[in-house]
């Protein structure tokens, strides 16, 4: 079993649409969550970062952390079309360094 | 505040062939990283480095790759020989720190897509 799992997607929505974007986890030692986007052929950049359960909004995103779940969630609130992007979940276990991804979700919403 | 500076941006070589990397960090950041990116896949770690010393090489194939950080700046990441599942972005990324929080966001460069043939 991975330890993290995304659904690779691809997802595609018409503009305007709430997106949901989720990974699931095992290991409990998992402490930080952090939402990455991808644009083609460019860098991951950071979107979203939430350290213990709950959410976190930022504009129109949303972050969901479900701990006893093993669940994280990305919400896009009245998607654009500028959010076309490959979408990469993230967490590490604080003192560790190491990020560990998902595989990302290729998203696309059109005009 | 100028980002990751990768290059080259696109390299193809054939197998068995040798083939480095180099990036350039966000000044002032003392954690360096090195990420492959396999086509539909997520990047995996394969090297970090806080200022000049290793902090985890544990996902890297040692037997063909290397890496270098420079005076704790710079960084070049070697491959001798290439083999065809090298295949991959090598992605750059740096840090201030090296815990988790927002003061350790990674920061990525765009990346050095290979192609091995």
């Amino acid at each position: 079993q991975k330890e993290v799992e995304q659904d690779p997607g691809p997802l595609s929505v018409p503009e305007g649409a709430i997106v949901s974007l989720n990974c699931t986890y095992s290991n409990s030692a998992f402490q930080y969550f952090m939402w990455y986007r991808q644009y083609s052929r460019k860098g991951p950049e950071l979107l979203m970062y939430t350290y213990s359960s709950g959410n976190k909004e930022d504009g129109r995103f949303t972050a969901q952390v479900d701990k006893s779940s093993k669940y994280i969630s990305l919400f896009i609130r009245d998607s654009q079309p500028s959010d076309s992007a490959t979408y990469l979940c993230a967490m590490n276990k604080g003192s560790n360094y190491k990020l560990t991804f998902g595989k990302g979700t290729l998203l696309t919403v059109n005009p | 505040e100028a980002g990751v500076a990768q290059s080259p941006r696109y390299k193809i070589i054939e197998k068995r062939q040798s083939v480095a990397f180099w990036c350039n960090p966000i000044s002032g950041h003392a954690t360096l990283y090195w990420y492959q990116q396999i086509l539909g896949q997520g990047p995996k770690l394969l090297i970090q480095f806080q200022n000049n010393g290793v902090v985890d090489d544990s996902q890297l194939p040692k037997d063909r790759f290397s890496a270098e950080r420079l005076k704790g700046v710079d960084s070049t990441l070697k491959i001798q020989p290439a083999k065809l599942e090298d295949s991959a972005v090598y992605l750059c990324a740096s840090s201030l720190e090296g815990s988790g929080g927002r003061r350790t966001t990674q920061y990525f460069g765009a990346g050095t897509r290979l192609s091995v043939l």
